[in-house]
């Protein structure tokens, strides 16, 4: 099945700055890796995805890269706030349920 | 976007005691449904997928006897935590998958929280 590692497991930026958390997945048939982001009791919220034949999105402060060949995608945050401050989770699939990475806990300082 | 709700938000019950949990997609028919279940501070770990008009299928080291799930509409599932211990306190999430060409996204229920004493 699917493995999906995440790195880091915690970040902490100041206000402003960027923040990148990277992902690398097991099983090359995958075709679609959204990111969440989790507060506290609360839903994963989707806050972008990429598909398999995309190698780069981008949603205002927000991009997601694809390196489909290494097996490994990327969010980047850009201009953080301390409203980002959240749990962020990424994920694999193929036609299954979803296979999440490990979270990074992002604090984003004012 | 599409939206699942999930009932009830929080259940506290007695360690023995069977809890039923209900996921519906409301504005959108859902032939698949997947359970989600997410210990404090940890990540979502998929328990099993849960497909309308037949049985489900369960991921290694989920108890299916343990676990029911029935996908009776496609508007519905429940999973049922059959004879609850403490253990099986966590947070359980459901989702369900509204296609969009061949990909896979889904949308997420509120979650249920499980305290069993």
């Amino acid at each position: 099945g699917e493995n999906v590692e995440q790195h880091p497991s915690t970040l902490s930026v100041q206000e402003g700055d960027s923040a990148v958390i990277k992902c690398t997945y097991s099983d090359s048939a995958s075709n679609y890796f959204p990111w969440y982001k989790q507060e506290l009791g609360k839903r994963p919220q989707l806050i972008i995805d990429i598909r398999s034949n995309v190698g780069e999105k981008k949603d205002q402060r927000i991009a997601v890269t694809l390196n489909k060949t290494a097996k490994h995608f990327s969010l980047h945050i850009t201009e953080t706030q301390p409203e980002d401050s959240a749990v962020y989770f990424c994920a694999a699939s193929r036609r299954e349920g979803l296979t999440f990475g490990g979270g990074t806990r992002l604090m984003v300082k004012p | 976007g599409a939206v699942v709700s999930q009932h009830p938000s929080r259940v506290i019950c007695k360690s023995g005691t069977s809890v039923k949990i209900e996921c519906r997609s409301l504005d959108f028919q859902a032939t698949t449904m997947f359970w989600y279940r997410q210990f404090p501070k940890q990540s979502l770990m998929l328990m099993a997928t849960s497909n309308e008009g037949s049985k489900a299928t369960y991921e290694q080291g989920v108890e299916k006897d343990k676990f029911l799930i029935n996908h009776a509409s496609l508007t519905l599932s429940t999973l049922t935590v059959t004879s609850a211990h403490p253990e099986d306190s966590s947070f359980y999430i459901c989702s369900a998958r509204d296609w969009t060409g061949s990909y896979n996204e889904q949308f997420f229920g509120p979650g249920t929280r499980l305290t069993v004493l």
